[in-house]
């Protein structure tokens, strides 16, 4: 089965630049699709199709994706968006599955 | 408003039965395909199952294939999910997720989620 590998966390400081990496098998070739989760909260899309953007989503998130990572970018980093990041891709290869990465914990200092 | 709302969890003994509900209301439900989605607490999301929008096609994750089962009735605008021989494994957060995309699945749209404990 495929498998998505992020770092358990991230710390930055406020103003600064987070990068959460995502890392598959040629996931270059997948499209790449990002969450936020709150404490307590249900995950909230923030990236779809490796760097599209919700309607409401600031311009501060981006994404990119390219060869065995995709990463999810947050520019100017405020304390709001400290959560829990999760990628997320679409297994059609063997049966259809989604497939959730192992999460990484954003941390503004 | 758009939304989507789950009920049905709460303890269920280790072989017992459970059904939990999700009820779709602000979209046209029935152009929709749908999945679950759980959270074990403290751990990661994990995919559950999805259906496809007309009921015709469902695809379960390993760990459920055989015991949970996904189902819809578009004329009551509701999802379902059937816990069957439920293990201390299955206790979690179950979401219910709005399908988007079409080769490339993502979810855009999820509910708050109800708690299932697994003990006896």
């Amino acid at each position: 089965s495929y498998v998505l590998t992020q770092p358990p966390s991230v710390s930055v400081a406020p103003g600064e630049t987070a990068r959460i990496t995502c890392g598959g098998n040629n996931i270059g070739s997948k499209s790449v699709h990002w969450f936020q989760q709150k404490p307590g909260q249900a995950p909230v899309l923030v990236i779809y199709y490796n760097s599209d953007r919700p309607s409401g989503i600031p311009e501060r998130f981006s994404g990119s994706n390219s060869g065995n990572t995709a990463t999810l970018t947050i520019s100017r980093v405020e304390a709001g968006d400290e959560a829990d990041y999760y990628c997320q891709v679409w297994d059609s290869s063997s049966d259809h599955r989604g497939v959730f990465g192992t999460g990484t914990k954003v941390t503004v200092l | 408003q758009v939304q989507l709302v789950e009920s049905g969890g709460g303890v269920v003994q280790p072989g017992r039965s459970l059904r939990l509900s999700c009820a779709a209301s602000g979209f046209t439900f029935r152009n929709y395909g749908m999945d679950w989605v759980r959270q074990a607490p403290g751990k990661g999301l994990e995919w559950v199952a999805i259906i496809w929008y007309d009921g015709n096609n469902k695809y379960y994750a390993d760990s459920v294939k055989g015991r949970f089962t996904i189902s819809r009735d578009n004329s009551r605008n509701t999802l379902y999910l059937q816990l069957n021989s439920p293990t201390a494994e299955d206790t979690a957060v179950y979401y219910c997720a709005r399908g988007a995309g079409t080769t490339n699945w993502y979810f855009d749209l999820w509910g708050r989620g109800t708690l299932v404990t697994v003990s006896s």
